[in-house]
């Protein structure tokens, strides 16, 4: 079946620091890769994604993600945290526009 | 980048009403749209696919005559959830797809910002 798993459930990092946060999937074939954030009470809002080509893909607010196939794994990364980034942070995994499957989610705590 | 609107933010009812929740695309024709249920602390969870101008497609454990869902046209879809009770309070999101399965430059959801549903 396919999955995706994001391992941390809650990480807090302090204000400043870098962060990276976990997803690895479990496809037949590569699938397409997302990652989404969702602030309290509002919507999903698309970080970046992953469809081919180069695996380290830059997106929006600063993120950054790397494919790696050996490990099925997309993990998003960014260099310093700022105060704004804690929320819950989804990865997303899809085949050709199918379904998308979410991860558990990851909740971000920034420490001042 | 593409923008998805979702009214209401939040609405509260007496318990064997109904209500309707609606998704617009505002800047694209939204050849798919999706609904989800997310519940508190969790990840969000798949209820229906729908099609423009087709019937949608449910998810197995989704009643499909309690969430009714219309895509009449390329900007529009509405989830009516009907004769609510209190455990169908929840947050429920919808998103859009501009293309349909396969156009893969079109793969990307754009998401609403979410109706939090309270039945008392």
């Amino acid at each position: 079946a396919q999955s995706v798993t994001q391992p941390d459930i809650h990480i807090t990092v302090s204000e400043g620091a870098s962060l990276e946060l976990r997803c690895n999937y479990s496809y037949g074939a590569t699938p397409y890769l997302f990652w989404y954030v969702q602030s309290p009470g509002q919507g999903l809002q698309l970080l970046l994604k992953y469809f081919s080509g180069d695996t380290l893909v830059q997106g929006i607010k600063g993120f950054e993600a790397e494919f790696k196939r050996s490990q099925s794994s997309f993990n998003l990364r960014k260099p310093s945290v700022h105060w704004s980034d804690a929320a819950e942070y989804f990865c997303a995994a899809n085949n050709a526009g199918n379904m998308l499957t979410f991860g558990g989610g990851t909740r971000l705590m920034v420490k001042p | 980048g593409a923008v998805v609107s979702q009214h209401p933010s939040w609405v509260i009812c007496k318990s064997g009403t109904s209500v309707k929740i609606e998704c617009r695309s505002l800047d694209f024709q939204a050849t798919t749209m999706f609904w989800y249920r997310q519940f508190p602390k969790q990840s969000l969870m798949l209820m229906a696919t729908s099609n423009e101008g087709s019937k949608a497609t449910y998810e197995q454990g989704v009643e499909k005559d309690k969430f009714l869902i219309n895509h009449a046209s390329l900007t529009l879809s509405t989830l009516t959830v009907t004769s609510a009770h209190p455990e169908d309070s929840s947050f429920y999101i919808c998103s859009a797809r501009e293309g349909l399965a396969g156009e893969l430059a079109k793969n990307i959801q754009y998401f609403g910002a979410g109706t939090r549903l309270s039945v008392l």
